[in-house]
């Protein structure tokens, strides 16, 4: 079964410093990762994906997620927070192995302070 | 820039009641998707729809749930019998091509009384 966990519920930085929102996983095969983020009253938007190749992936807005197989970790990051990044930021898993199933964490909720 | 839209935007029906859920994808794109999320957390995956069946459904998605692309445009979540439970924001998305880059509507309210 594939899980995905978010340690923080809540996580706040100010503007201009760098920001990284945790995410952990678990599949019994290989995974493809996902980050979408969701401002309020709104659907949830892809931001970067990860498939293969590549630990680092590029996304949207200056995002960016290193895979780290061994930590099964996919953390995001930015190197310089705006205050409009404040969003609900999703991690998502699936097992490359089983299905179109998209398994989201729980959300961890990022609050830029001007 | 294509989107996904879902019709209605919120719905408030009374407990028993058939609810019929609205979405057009985006144009080309194959792969279909419901996801709900309760109180603004948890996306949780109900449906996948591919090649006008099915794919894979979640324990969640019962018999009182159906999905249908009746027409090659909209493709709708019917649930036929609400439950108090069943309050959450519904998510249509749809994928060109199994890429996992989902593009979702804007979601439908159902509130459940």
């Amino acid at each position: 079964a594939q899980s995905v966990a978010q340690p923080e519920d809540q996580v706040n930085v100010a503007e201009g410093n760098p920001l990284t929102v945790k995410c952990t996983y678990s599949v019994s095969g290989n995974p493809y990762l996902f980050w979408y983020v969701q401002y309020p009253n709104r659907g949830l938007q892809f931001l970067l994906k990860y498939i293969t190749g590549d630990n680092l992936v590029k996304g949207s807005y200056g995002f960016e997620a290193e895979f780290n197989k061994s930590q099964t970790s996919f953390h995001l990051k930015k190197p310089s927070a705006l205050v409009s990044d404040s969003a609900l930021y999703f991690c998502a898993v699936r097992d490359r192995n089983y299905g179109q199933n998209f398994v989201f964490g729980p959300g961890t909720r990022l609050s830029v302070l001007p | 820039e294509p989107e996904v839209t879902q019709t209605p935007s919120h719905q408030v029906t009374q407990m028993g009641q058939e609810v019929i859920l609205r979405c057009v994808p985006i144009s080309n794109h194959l792969y279909f998707y419901w996801y709900r999320q309760i109180l603004g957390q948890k996306v949780e995956f109900l449906v996948s729809f591919y090649n006008n069946e099915i794919s894979e459904k979640s324990e969640i998605f019962d018999d009182q749930f159906s999905v249908e692309r009746p027409d090659g445009s909209n493709f709708t979540l019917k649930i036929r019998s609400t439950k108090l439970e069943d309050s959450a924001m519904y998510f249509c998305a749809s994928d060109r091509a199994d890429t996992g880059e989902l593009f979702f509507g804007e979601g439908s309210r159902l509130t459940v009384l």
